[in-house]
């Protein structure tokens, strides 16, 4: 079946760049996502890409893609301490809008 | 845009007793609801998803006469824990797409502790 894997843990001192990364299994996904999940609450979308793009930028936020290697990873710059939080990947390849999320990867951003 | 509401925030219920969970689309029609429970410091389970006016699509293994889905309209779903054990207790969260059903937006979630 369909699997995501994310590394569990990553710390990074503030000002410096995160680097997020995730792997997937299913060939046929077609939407890929990174959500942030801070304690207690819900999760909050961050950004997606289509599976026929490679790069998506949003402000301090870089998506890349590699479709071949089936690897996907979140770039945020400027890290601040209120990104301190669970990252969330997760991909979807079905038309019935169901994703499929990995462990998540807890950031901690040290001042 | 693409606010998702859920009340209560967190409920604490005596064993035996149901609990219900409301799910709203706050800015926009839902067409599809998705309901999630999360154990701590692990990752999301999706347990059923709901099309409206549709019976709801129970993933393997999640008990729909335990959990009782209804989406009744476009910005509403409801969540009922029937009898509930404290094995129950556990954060579910409810996501919600629309038109543009690939974009999925979450509640804040629901903290349920079962005594």
């Amino acid at each position: 079946g369909e699997d995501v894997e994310q590394s569990l843990f990553l710390s990074v001192r503030e000002g410096d760049s995160s680097v997020i990364n995730c792997t997937y299994t299913d060939s046929s996904s077609t939407y890929l996502y990174w959500y942030k999940q801070e304690p207690g609450a819900g999760l909050q979308l961050l950004t997606y890409i289509f599976s026929n793009m490679d790069m998506k930028q949003d402000q301090r936020l870089t998506v890349l893609l590699n479709k071949k290697d089936k690897h996907l990873s979140l770039r945020i710059a400027d890290t601040q301490t209120g990104d301190s939080a669970i990252y969330f990947c997760a991909e979807s390849s079905s038309n019935t809008g169901k994703l499929i999320f990995g462990q998540g990867t807890t950031l901690q951003v040290k001042p | 845009g693409a606010v998702v509401s859920q009340h209560p925030s967190w409920v604490i219920c005596k064993s035996g007793t149901s609990v219900k969970i409301e799910c709203r689309s706050l800015d926009f029609q839902a067409t599809t609801m998705f309901w999630y429970r999360q154990f701590p410091k692990q990752s999301l389970m999706l347990m059923a998803t709901s099309n409206e006016g549709s019976k709801a699509t129970y993933e393997q293994g999640v008990e729909k006469d335990k959990f009782l889905i209804n989406h009744a309209s476009l910005t509403l779903s409801t969540l009922t824990v029937t009898s509930a054990h404290p094995e129950d207790s556990s954060f579910y969260i409810c996501s919600a797409s629309g038109a543009r059903n690939y974009e999925q937006y979450f509640g804040p979630g629901t903290r349920l502790t079962v005594t």
